[in-house]
C-alpha cells in the first residue's frame, strides 16, 4: 500500500531554513507528481507546491515562491522541501501528496515552528 | 487569481439527516474539483476528484455534482464519523483550497 511519510520538521527562527523530506513507498514514485500542502494552527489547507515526477515541471504558491524550492530524488523515492527566509506564517503542518485523481494518498504531516 | 468559496462555514445536522455543501469559484473553472474530509488530528482523506467520481473505497452516501462555479458535495443519512470539516480544491489550472465547511452534530 502506499506510504508517504515526512520528517524534518521543527522549531527554527525567523529567517532560518528547514528542509523538509517525504519518503515514499508502495508506489511508482516516478510516475507521480507529488505535491506539498500547509495547514496553519487551527487553519484550512494551503496548497504549497507540485513537482512533476521527472521534476521539469514545478509550481509554487505565490507565498512561497522565490524562498521555498521543492524537488525530488527518485531513486531514493524522496520528495524534498527546502525552506528558506522562513517566517512565522510560515508556521504549520507540512503536509506531501501523491497527484493521481487529485491528491488520493498523504502523509501525516510535520510540523514547522517558526518562532524567536 | 481563482478563489473558491465555500458556504456555509459551519453546518449543523442532526444524525440521519442529510448535508449538502456549496463550494462556488470565483470564475468557470474545469471540472479538477476535488473534495476532502479531515477530522481533528488527521491528514484530509480525498472523497471526489472530477467533481462527481468518488475516490477508492468511499461509501456511495458522499456524492459531487457540479460545473463551471458551481460545485455541490452531498452527504446522505450523517452518521458519526462524517462529522468533520470538509474542503473543495481546484487542481488544475490553477491550484488552490476552499476555506472549508465544518459539518458538526445538531
Amino acid at each position: 500500500q502506499v506510504q508517504l511519510v515526512e520528517s524534518g520538521g521543527g522549531l527554527v527562527k525567523p529567517g532560518g531554513s528547514l528542509r523538509l523530506s517525504c519518503a515514499a513507498s508502495g508506489l511508482t514514485f516516478s510516475d507521480y507528481y507529488m505535491s506539498w500542502i500547509r495547514q496553519a494552527p487551527g487553519k484550512g489547507l494551503e496548497w504549497v507546491s507540485y513537482i512533476s515526477g521527472s521534476g521539469g515541471t514545478i509550481y509554487y504558491a505565490d507565498s512561497v515562491k522565490g524562498r521555498f524550492t521543492v524537488s525530488r530524488d527518485n531513486a531514493r523515492n524522496s520528495l524534498y522541501l527546502r525552506m528558506n527566509s522562513l517566517r512565522a506564517e510560515d508556521t504549520a503542518v507540512y503536509y506531501c501528496a501523491r497527484l493521481a485523481a487529485a491528491l488520493d494518498y498523504w502523509g501525516q504531516g510535520t510540523l514547522v515552528t517558526v518562532s524567536s | 487569481e481563482i478563489v473558491m468559496t465555500q458556504s456555509p462555514a459551519t453546518l449543523s445536522v442532526s444524525p440521519g439527516e442529510r448535508a449538502t455543501l456549496s463550494c462556488r469559484a470565483s470564475q468557470s473553472v474545469s471540472s479538477a474539483l476535488a473534495w476532502y474530509q479531515q477530522k481533528p488530528g488527521q491528514a484530509p482523506r480525498l472523497l471526489i476528484y472530477g467533481a462527481s467520481t468518488r475516490a477508492t473505497g468511499v461509501p456511495a452516501k458522499f456524492s459531487g455534482s457540479g460545473s463551471g462555479t458551481d460545485f455541490t458535495l452531498t452527504i446522505s443519512s450523517l452518521q458519526s464519523e462524517d462529522f468533520a470539516v470538509y474542503y473543495c480544491q481546484l487542481y488544475s489550472d490553477w491550484w488552490t483550497f476552499g476555506q472549508g465547511t465544518k459539518v458538526e452534530i445538531k
